[in-house]
């Protein structure tokens, strides 16, 4: 089955830095990769996705990168601020439209 | 747009007991939902696939007659937790596939269910 790797699990920014989180999957046949944010007890809400026909998209401070040869894509946040604090989850989807989740990345922004 | 609820919030339960959670889209059809199980600081892990009028698809170590699964309307799907037991605490988030945009899913609001 499909398989997506997330990586850091932790992550501590300045605030004002950069934050970049990188994921990899293993179906090739996979075209569809957004971005989760969780924050504590609260539902996933999507901030950004990708599909496999561009291999870049941004939304102000939000931006994904897509490399379909080596199968990674990730997702930066420029200009962090102390409300990016949450736990971001990547995915791809794989089959009938199903999706699988990283492991997930919980990020901290230091004021 | 693309608003998903899910009811009940919370739910507290004695095992052996049953459970009915509902998840509903509500400006929007959704011939397609999901639910998912998430333990504290884990990931998401599919549950199963639910589609409207047809049995659903359960992923593999789940099982079917424990977590039964109803979608009878585009925007209705319900999961119930049967004979629930203390390990099946967990939070359970339902999803719907947006027909519009291939892919893209939308989450409800989670449904905390403590077995005692």
């Amino acid at each position: 089955g499909e398989n997506v790797e997330q990586h850091p699990s932790t992550l501590s920014v300045q605030e004002g830095d950069s934050a970049v989180i990188k994921c990899t999957y293993s179906d090739s046949a996979s075209n569809y990769f957004p971005w989760y944010k969780q924050e504590l007890g609260k539902r996933p809400q999507l901030i950004i996705d990708i599909r496999s026909n561009v291999g870049e998209k941004k939304d102000q401070r939000i931006a994904v990168t897509l490399n379909k040869t080596a199968k990674h894509f990730s997702l930066h946040i420029t200009e962090t601020q102390p409300e990016d604090s949450a736990v971001y989850f990547c995915a791809a989807n794989f089959g009938n439209e199903k999706l699988t989740f990283g492991t997930g990345t919980r990020l901290t922004i230091i004021p | 747009g693309a608003v998903v609820s899910q009811h009940p919030s919370w739910v507290i339960c004695k095992s052996g007991t049953s459970v009915k959670i509902e998840c509903r889209s509500l400006d929007f059809q959704a011939t397609t939902m999901f639910w998912y199980r998430q333990f504290p600081k884990q990931s998401l892990m599919l549950m199963a696939t639910s589609n409207e009028g047809s049995k659903a698809t359960y992923e593999q170590g789940v099982e079917k007659d424990k977590f039964l699964i109803n979608h009878a309307s585009l925007t209705l799907s319900t999961l119930t937790v049967t004979s629930a037991h203390p390990e099946d605490s967990s939070f359970y988030i339902c999803s719907a596939r947006a027909q519009t945009l291939v892919g893209t899913q939308y989450f409800g609001p989670g449904t905390r269910l403590l077995v005692l």
